[in-house]
């Protein structure tokens, strides 16, 4: 098991542009987290999954933001017509639910120009 | 509301100091808090995670306490090293949900 997962490391596009982030968890994890971490701040909880069910969502999450997680596996985080304001670093985080610790990916770094 | 407050901001100490920073939070209804350390650009590493019925948690230089009645979590590092240099972050998942609740960081930088 090599952890967390997360592709692109980096994407650079257009403003308006879509774009789309995948998330590969730990295999035996069945909570999955997305969060965005903008420049000298914490990161911020955008969403998460138990199993396929998203079961949370943060009002961080304009109806530009979905995630989706089929199967309870892999989760994806596509953002539709992107903003400049959008420009952060994407953190997804898996655990499992006995424990609840949470471990991180490297991150997506998202630049909207 | 959760909110988590990390101080110093940032701190700056010689090779060889033992330090400490510091995590606060609000509300003391809290299912456990973890210490991530975050080098430039990159993603996070948890250090220490401290479960909510726990006072400290050790891992080789680092100790982490927490004291859940007064809303206080220290991060001890002894004999620092320039290698620790990085952004020490805390974060507080709450009983009632899952998600993390963070501080904004401190940043440690250790001077040759």
């Amino acid at each position: 098991d090599t952890g967390v997962s997360q592709n692109p490391r980096h994407k650079i596009t257009k403003r308006g542009q879509n774009v789309t982030f995948r998330c590969d968890p730990i295999s035996e994890h069945n909570r999955l987290y997305w969060y965005r971490q903008t420049l000298g701040q914490g990161p911020e909880f955008l969403t998460y999954f138990q199993n396929e069910a998203q079961l949370e969502k943060s009002r961080l999450l304009s109806d530009r933001f979905s995630a989706e997680r089929p199967k309870g596996s892999f989760s994806t985080l596509e953002i539709q017509r992107t903003e400049q304001g959008d420009s952060a670093m994407y953190l997804c985080a898996s655990s499992f639910s006995g424990t609840r610790e949470q471990y991180f990916g490297p991150g997506t770094r998202l630049t909207v120009t | 509301k959760q909110e988590v407050t990390q101080i110093p901001a940032a701190l700056s100490v010689p090779e060889g100091e033992n330090l400490v920073l510091n995590c606060s939070f609000t509300d003391s209804a809290i299912y456990n808090l973890q210490w991530f350390r975050q080098d430039p650009g990159k993603g996070l590493t948890s250090l220490l995670l401290i479960q909510s019925s726990q006072r400290e948690q050790t891992s080789g230089r680092l100790n982490a306490s927490l004291d859940k009645s007064s809303g206080r979590s220290t991060l001890y590092i002894a004999a620092s090293q320039p290698g620790d240099s990085a952004t020490y972050l805390c974060a507080v998942e709450e009983d009632s949900n899952y998600q993390l609740i963070w501080g904004a960081g401190t940043k440690l930088i250790i001077k040759p």
